[in-house]
């Protein structure tokens, strides 16, 4: 079964820019889950997607937005880059509430804003 | 808000010496724990869980689990420099398992 895919593997953007992530979930699952690691805080949860609906958010701004689509496909935008957001963005995906297996997270994407 | 601690490090062990990574939780109703692995520029490896009181081993690893004092150890034996990485502990959020909270991480230095 192939893992959770997340393309692309890196991004340079400048600030005040947007930029859209992707990821696609292991075959059969609904949810997924999107993080983000930093060295100054480590890892920490942004969203989880269900059903092409969003069922959980962490504490980040409304710059950090996602969508998933019918086929479990989920995607991450962040608006008005800051500095800040300089990160390793990390998917994980499962199938879905009540799923109580550990999460396995995809290779990620690491944003750099110049 | 659940909280998880760990201690930074790096922690230094010489080839072959077991290494021990503890990490403590702040809700005493947790009931599930994660170790990940993370080598430096990739992304976290599950390595182990564990769900119940005692010890749990998985080839040269163990983790020990006390939920009364609340922490949850990994220990590495015949460590290895392969091993050496950042140690992530995590639990379950109180949304569930998709939510996942994390330790700050432990870095191990396992030298030749």
């Amino acid at each position: 079964k192939a893992g959770v895919t997340q393309t692309p593997r890196y991004l340079i953007k400048t600030r005040g820019q947007q930029v859209t992530l992707s990821c696609s979930p292991i075959s059969g699952h609904r949810s997924v889950s999107w993080y983000q690691q930093t060295p100054g805080q480590g890892l920490q949860f942004l969203f989880e997607y269900f059903s092409e609906t969003q069922r959980n958010k962490g504490n980040f701004p409304g710059r950090f937005s996602g969508r998933q689509f019918s086929n479990s496909r989920s995607e991450m935008n962040v608006s008005t880059l800051e500095l800040g957001d300089s990160a390793l963005y990390l998917c994980a995906s499962s199938y879905g509430p009540g799923d109580n297996s550990p999460l396995h997270f995809g290779n990620g994407t690491r944003l750099t804003v110049t | 808000q659940k909280e998880v601690e760990q201690n930074s490090g790096p922690l230094s062990v010489p080839e072959g010496a077991i290494a021990s990574l503890n990490c403590t939780y702040s809700d005493r109703g947790s009931q599930s724990f994660f170790w990940y692995r993370q080598y430096s520029g990739k992304s976290p490896e599950l390595i182990m869980s564990i769900y119940s009181n005692g010890d749990k081993e998985d080839g040269r690893f163990t983790a020990q689990l006390n939920k009364a004092s609340q922490y949850v150890s990994l220990l590495i034996r015949d460590s290895q420099p392969s091993d050496s990485a950042t140690y992530l502990c995590a639990v379950p959020g109180d949304t569930g398992f998709q939510k996942l909270v994390f330790g700050t991480g432990t870095r191990l230095l396992v030298s030749p």
